[in-house]
C-alpha cells in the first residue's frame, strides 16, 4: 500500500516480557517518528529518525525503550521488561524529509496491552 | 513547556449545524499548527496545516484559523454530517519536527 503500515495491529503481553513493534513508512520518506497515545490523550512524541540515525530521542520515557532504523526505511520500537503502564497505542508517522512545511502521515498504530 | 488545550472535550450536535472547535497553546514560538482527525481504532489523518506566517487555511467545509500572538486556533466545520463524527486533534510543531498534541475534541454528529 501507499501509506504507513504498522505491525502487529494488536499486541498482548505479560508484565516483564520483551516486545517489538514495527513501522513501515511511506516509500522514499527519510523522516520517521514514533508517538505514544494513552487512552483519552493526544499522542506524545517519543523519537525522531532522519535516515538511519535518531535525531531526537528525548521523548523515550526510560532506558527500557529503544528504537532502530538500520537501513533508513523500516523502524522497530523495542520495549524491554514491559510494565502495565506501557499499555497504549504506539503510532508511527513519516514525512518526506522532515521539513517544517511537511505533513506527517500516520499509521494505524499498534495497540499494546501489558497484563 | 508548551501546553496545548482543546475545548470542548466532547461535543454532540445535530446534522447540518456549523460548529467551532477550539485549540489554545501557551508558547507562541511555533513553526506551524495542524489539525488532525482520528477515527476509533485508526491512525491520524491530516486535515489542515497552517504555517506560522499564515492566518487561515480552508479545505472544503473546513476552515482553520491561527492567531499566534494570542495562542489560539479554531477549526470551523460547516454543515456538519454524521460522517464528521470523530476525534479532532490539534498539534503545534516545535522546532523542525516535534509535534505537541492537545487531548482532542470528540465530536458526534447526530443524523
Amino acid at each position: 500500500g501507499a501509506g504507513v503500515s504498522q505491525t502487529p495491529s494488536n499486541k498482548v503481553t505479560e508484565k516483564g516480557k520483551y516486545v517489538e513493534l514495527r513501522c513501515d513508512p511511506i516509500s522514499g520518506h527519510t523522516a520517521l517518528y514514533w508517538y505514544r497515545q494513552s487512552l483519552g490523550q493526544g499522542p506524545e512524541f517519543l523519537i525522531y529518525f532522519q535516515g538511519t540515525g535518531a535525531a531526537d530521542d528525548s521523548g523515550l520515557p526510560n532506558d527500557r525503550f529503544f528504537a532502530v532504523r538500520p537501513e533508513g526505511s523500516v523502524s522497530t520500537l523495542k520495549i524491554q521488561r514491559t510494565e502495565r503502564g506501557d499499555s497504549a497505542v504506539y503510532l508511527c508517522a513519516s514525512s518526506l524529509a522532515g521539513g517544517e512545511e511537511e505533513t506527517q502521515y500516520f499509521g494505524p498504530g499498534t495497540r499494546l496491552l501489558v497484563l | 513547556k508548551q501546553e496545548v488545550t482543546q475545548i470542548p472535550a466532547a461535543l454532540s450536535v445535530p446534522e447540518g449545524e456549523n460548529l467551532v472547535l477550539n485549540c489554545s497553546f501557551t508558547d507562541s514560538a511555533i513553526y506551524n499548527l495542524q489539525w488532525f482527525r482520528q477515527d476509533p481504532g485508526k491512525g491520524l489523518t491530516s486535515l489542515l496545516l497552517i504555517q506560522s506566517s499564515q492566518r487561515e487555511q480552508t479545505s472544503g467545509r473546513l476552515n482553520a484559523s491561527l492567531d499566534k500572538s494570542s495562542g489560539r486556533s479554531t477549526l470551523y466545520i460547516a454543515a456538519s454530517q454524521p460522517g464528521d463524527s470523530a476525534t479532532y486533534l490539534c498539534a503545534v510543531r516545535m522546532g523542525t519536527y516535534k509535534y505537541i498534541f492537545g487531548t482532542g475534541t470528540r465530536l458526534k454528529v447526530l443524523a
